[in-house]
């Protein structure tokens, strides 16, 4: 089946400073993926949308220069949080759906997430 | 307001018992219902997709009900194992591919 890689499990920065995420799919192409946050005993908020080649679409209250999504790939997008602060750690996660299935009816596979702890 | 409501908030059984986890959405209209498993600290995996003119699906023990006249969808777990711990997240998907997520039930099985 399908599989989303995500990259890293886990970091700790220190504030101001900026950190990536990788998000890559192993055995389709990833014509859209999706990003999200989730904060302990929460549901998902999505974070905002990526399609290959084009700029990403945000979610009303995301500062798109904060979070800076990059999916220059059909099989890779990253998510850099900027300047980061303690309020934005938090556990992101990743999705994807592609080429010849759509987020209509397929199960859009996630990553494993990664929990960002900024101190 | 969460257009997503999931019930219980959390839920204790013993293993090999049965558990029935509520949904009600008010989000319409809808063209499917998504029911995920996440495990901690993991991202959620698929458990069942239905389509709105579907009543039931089944994935191995997991069961999940739909009724798209009230906006309620349940699901039902058998002969719960130590692996089912997870939260479970109910997620209808609007026609235009917009989706919202439950807070999800948290379950803990213990033997």
């Amino acid at each position: 089946g399908a599989v989303v890689s995500q990259h890293p499990s886990r970091v700790i920065c220190k504030s101001g400073t900026s950190v990536k995420i990788e998000c890559r799919s192993l055995d389709f192409q990833a014509t859209t993926m999706f990003w999200y946050r989730q904060f302990p005993k929460q549901s998902l908020m999505l974070m905002a949308t990526s399609n290959e080649g084009s700029k990403a679409t945000y979610e009303q209250g995301v500062e798109k220069d904060k979070f800076l999504i990059n999916h220059a790939s059909l099989t890779l997008s990253t998510l850099t949080v900027t300047s980061a602060h303690p309020e934005d750690s938090s556990f992101y996660i990743c999705s994807a759906t592609g080429q010849g299935f759509s987020s209509y009816n397929s199960p859009l596979h996630f990553g494993n997430g990664t929990r960002l702890t900024v101190t | 307001k969460n257009q997503v409501e999931q019930s219980p908030q959390s839920l204790i059984i013993l293993e090999g018992k049965n558990c029935t986890l509520q949904c009600n959405y008010t989000v319409s209209p809808f063209s499917n219902l998504r029911w995920y498993k996440q495990d901690t600290g993991r991202g959620p995996v698929s458990l069942t997709i239905m389509t709105f003119s579907e009543n039931t699906k089944s994935n191995g023990r997991y069961t999940a009900t739909l009724d798209a006249d009230t906006k309620q969808s349940s699901l039902h777990i058998t002969a719960s194992q130590l692996s089912d711990s997870a939260s479970y997240i109910c997620v209808p998907l609007y026609n235009n591919n917009d989706m919202r997520f439950g807070a999800g039930t948290r379950l803990t099985v213990k033997p």
